[in-house]
């Protein structure tokens, strides 16, 4: 079956440190590939996505390459602001057997960031 | 504004009651899903649902029942015989139309509490 596997948390930076949260996949097919935020207390925000193989999405800074041979979709930003602080999902979309479409979601990584 | 709204934001229940939770979009979305989360790990789909009156079961249903008689409204509801389930519930839904995507977009969520 489909699996995300994303780094452990929690991950505690300083203000404008650089950020990487990795995430890597196990799929058939062409999933595409999803970043979600979560702040303390609310539900998920969609943050970037990507649909085929090396593309790129972007948001508010963020940034994540569609790597089909290393099978991942690592999250990215230069300088990360206190407002960043969250939780960051890695999830994955596809067709299930069944023929519908279903989100994989790897276990999720918060992200502190102190000034 | 268009959106998800879930309520109520908590929710206190005791051991063996039946609880519903609510959740309404007015994006015009045929796909609405269910999911809970728990502390460190990620999203799991309960269920379903991609038309009115017709859903299926996600990964872990067992303990909990749904409608979709509009295709604004898919309630939650929380059977006695859900062994563990203080939770945080998640609802979220897609566009399967004109406009289809592969992104769901998320409510509030609800945070279920049986004491």
């Amino acid at each position: 079956g489909n699996s995300v596997t994303q780094m452990e948390g929690p991950v505690t930076l300083s203000e404008e440190a650089f950020l990487t949260i990795n995430c890597t996949y196990t799929a058939t097919g062409y999933p595409s590939l999803f970043w979600y935020v979560q702040y303390p207390g609310e539900g998920l925000q969609l943050l970037l996505k990507a649909t085929k193989a090396d593309d790129k999405g972007s948001n508010k800074g963020f940034e994540a390459t569609y790597r089909k041979e290393t099978t991942s979709f690592h999250l990215e930003k230069g300088s990360v602001q206190v407002s960043d602080s969250a939780v960051y999902f890695c999830a994955l979309g596809a067709y299930s057997g069944a023929g519908s479409y279903q989100l994989t979601f790897g276990k999720g990584t918060k992200l502190s960031v102190i000034p | 504004d268009g959106g998800i709204t879930q309520s109520p934001k908590y929710l206190f229940r005791k051991e063996g009651q039946n609880v519903t939770l609510s959740c309404e979009q007015n994006l015009n979305h045929d796909a609405m899903y269910w999911y809970r989360q728990d502390p460190g790990q990620g999203l799991r789909l309960i269920y379903y649902s991609q038309i009115v009156n017709d859903f299926q079961k996600g990964d872990i249903a067992e303990g909990y029942s749904v409608s979709r008689e509009k295709k604004e409204s898919f309630p939650l509801t929380v059977t006695s015989a859900q062994k563990n389930p203080t939770a945080f519930y998640l609802c979220a839904s897609r566009d399967l139309g004109a406009r289809r995507t592969d992104t769901q977009y998320f409510g509030p969520g609800t945070r279920l509490t049986v004491l």
